[in-house]
């Protein structure tokens, strides 16, 4: 148990649906990150936050959408989907600092397992 | 090395076997070296973070050992037990002032009773 939760932890869903990912941490910690992962491809950023502020867009399309309201809670909402984006998405989250301490460890939850029909 | 690479992709051991596998990382701009173990439907879990040339960690029956210059970490394990199962990620992080973590394809273990 890493401390980081994500829900649904399975999603299937229509290219014409609206649908969130929610992600919460129990760790204090003040950065939060999106990844993908899709088949035989190593994990892919897509977005941080740090301190509530989206600090990196890692060229992500604008069908995927993140929140962050607090520093403990991340949803990427998602909207009108391809079928390339099948994929497992994890969410991690580490302490961060407004220096930006590079060493930090990231704690991961388990993933949502994404498919689009 | 423009990214970061790991061998083999798979690899099956015997129990109590000792094994061990590559993270090939680009050396220029190099800041920090992390390898993660994640088992099937689990979240990946932090093993080590590295940063100097030559540092060597050690957690149980698992190591790592780093080389900046070269750009590349070693990952052991000692006397294989079917709980190693799993596959290792590594990952690395330049000194270009982000937080970006840029993963390798991992390596999948399989310990055979």
């Amino acid at each position: 148990e890493t401390g980081v939760t994500q829900t649904p932890r399975h999603l299937v869903m229509g290219m014409t649906n609206k649908k969130s990912l929610k992600c919460e941490q129990h760790l204090g910690h003040n950065a939060m990150y999106w990844y993908k992962q899709s088949a035989k491809k190593p994990l892919e950023l897509m977005f941080v936050y740090n301190f509530k502020e989206q600090t990196e867009n890692n060229s992500v399309p604008s069908r995927f959408s993140p929140e962050c309201p607090n520093s403990s809670h991340l949803f990427l909402h998602l909207h009108t989907l391809q079928p390339e984006d099948s994929a497992l998405y994890l969410c991690a989250s580490s302490q961060g600092d407004e220096r930006g301490e590079k060493t930090d460890t990231q704690y991961f939850g388990p993933g949502t397992r994404l498919t689009v029909l | 090395i423009l990214n970061v690479e790991q061998s083999p992709q798979s690899l099956h051991v015997q129990e109590g076997d000792s094994t061990n596998f590559t993270c090939s990382f680009p050396s220029s701009n190099f800041y920090a070296l992390h390898w993660y173990r994640w088992e099937t439907a689990k979240s990946p879990e932090a093993l080590f973070v590295m940063t100097l040339n030559g540092d060597e960690k050690k957690k149980g029956r698992i190591s790592a050992t780093l080389n900046t210059k070269e750009g590349y970490s070693y990952l052991y394990i000692k006397g294989s037990q079917p709980e190693d199962s799993a596959t290792y990620l590594c990952a690395s992080r330049t000194n270009f002032g982000n937080e970006k973590l840029t993963f390798g394809t991992g390596t999948r273990l399989t310990i055979i009773p």
